[in-house]
């Protein structure tokens, strides 16, 4: 499975755009790339997944260069809400992608 | 959107004794479902796959006898902590695939395990 590699942590105020890059150097072939969130005591909420290029949906973006050796994850004007962990994983679909690396504590000050 | 339930949220025990933890998929069915463990401020870690009607797979270094999966029916997976002592203390989260085509997991909202 390939390894991912995320800064352990951001800090970001209000209404800023975030942008989270997560690096897989030996990601696969079949790999997809998925981006989950989590909040203290609660289990990790689904954000966003692609292959390649950009996908784009109500609450994120996710750009994936054309080596696909990482990929960014862009929250526009983030709110105190948004702050949490986050979580790049890559692997197969159907719920191969199932290493969590260490995440990306993100604080959100006003 | 698919659903985990988990249950319960928060158990208090004491030394010794055992704590079962439900997993239910509430609107799909789940052939397999994982398990996770997570100790604060730390990431998940992969516990165990958890098979319908097959025994579950643990990953290295978790004792299968300590730690009793077994996935009866289609919509329920059950964690069972047996003699627990203070160190499996943590939290337990459960997640599960939605159905065929689906690819992401779909996670419960975990299990705080305190023992005393």
């Amino acid at each position: 499975l390939a390894k991912t590699t995320q800064p352990i942590s951001m800090d970001s105020y209000e209404g800023q755009e975030v942008n989270i890059t997560c690096s897989h150097n030996n990601i696969a072939t079949n790999d997809y790339i998925t981006w989950y969130q989590q909040f203290p005591s609660q289990g990790p909420r689904f954000i966003i997944q692609g292959y390649k290029t950009k996908v784009t949906n109500e609450v994120a973006s996710l750009f994936i260069p054309a080596d696909r050796k990482s990929s960014t994850l862009s929250l526009p004007r983030v709110s105190l809400s948004d702050t949490a962990v986050y979580y790049c994983l890559v692997g197969e679909q159907a719920g191969t992608a199932l290493i969590f690396g260490k995440g990306t504590t993100l604080s959100v000050s006003s | 959107g698919a659903v985990v339930s988990q249950h319960p949220s928060r158990v208090i025990c004491k030394s010794g004794t055992s704590v079962k933890i439900e997993c239910r998929s509430l609107d799909f069915q789940a052939t397999t479902m994982f398990w996770y463990r997570q100790f604060p401020k730390k990431s998940l870690m992969l516990m165990a796959t958890s098979n319908e009607g097959s025994k579950a797979t643990y990953e290295q270094g978790v004792e299968k006898d300590k730690f009793l999966i077994n996935h009866a029916s289609l919509t329920l997976s059950t964690l069972t902590v047996t003699s627990a002592h203070p160190e499996d203390s943590s939290f337990y989260i459960c997640s599960a695939i939605a159905g065929p085509g689906a690819n992401v997991l779909t996670f419960g909202a975990g299990s705080r395990l305190t023992v005393l």
